[in-house]
């Protein structure tokens, strides 16, 4: 199957972490996408992970594939008011297919 | 102009009118790409253009018709819509048609929120 499955909606408060997290179905998916998508606008790439990889950290940002259980995570740090956006993951499934998630909407609260 | 840019960003249809949708862009890539989002579902690949070559056709109603006529813009012509069509049109470009490596990631436009009354 093609499914990739997230939670719909995460609340957090201002300073502290938020982690999305995020199913997927297709062991061979070579490469896990994480988009971000502010108000009004298109998705916007915000980091992948190859699928032999464990982890990715990337400033306040931090990645962690379980491949086993074909489990994504996406952590932001230190969660600030412009992080209030819809957040996609999406795994590739051949040269040019992308199957994305229904996205999860993350609210920042002060 | 940078990036991805659509035209209109918003259009109200009725079931009977005949639109456009278009996009542009500017980064000088070989494939562009329709998506269609509605509310709290994943977004649905439409069509996939490489070199101005159709490569994928998702199993969409022939009331929507996809024009590429060079690598840099791209259309979508609509007719008979149906209420169900309301959503937000999105399009996207990548280097290459191969978005399992990196550097072809896909880049995406504001996109089109369309309202079919």
């Amino acid at each position: 199957g093609e499914d990739v499955e997230q939670s719909l909606f995460l609340s957090v408060r201002e300073g502290d972490s938020s982690v999305i997290n995020c199913t997927y179905t297709d062991s061979s998916s070579t490469y896990l996408y994480w988009y971000k998508q502010e108000p009004g606008a298109g998705l916007q790439l915000l980091t992948y992970i190859f699928s032999n990889m464990d982890m990715k950290q990337d400033q306040r940002l931090t990645v962690l594939l379980n491949k086993k259980d074909k489990h994504l995570s996406l952590r932001i740090a230190d969660t600030q008011t412009g992080d209030s956006a819809i957040y996609f993951c999406a795994e590739s499934l051949n040269d040019y297919k992308l199957s994305f998630g229904a996205g999860t909407t993350v609210t920042v609260r002060a | 102009e940078t990036g991805v840019t659509q035209t209109p960003r918003h259009l109200v249809m009725g079931m009977t009118n005949k639109k456009s949708l278009k996009c542009e862009q500017h980064l000088g890539h070989n494939a562009m790409y329709w998506y269609k989002q509605s509310a709290k579902k994943p977004l649905e690949l439409m069509f996939v253009y490489s070199l101005e070559e159709r490569v994928e056709n998702n199993s969409v109603p022939s009331r929507f018709s996809p024009e590429c006529p060079n690598s840099s813009h791209l259309f979508l012509h609509l007719h008979t819509l149906q209420p169900e069509d309301s959503a937000l049109y999105l399009c996207a470009s990548s280097q290459e048609w191969a978005s399992g490596a990196v550097g072809y990631e896909q880049y995406f436009g504001p996109g089109t929120r369309l309202t079919v009354t």
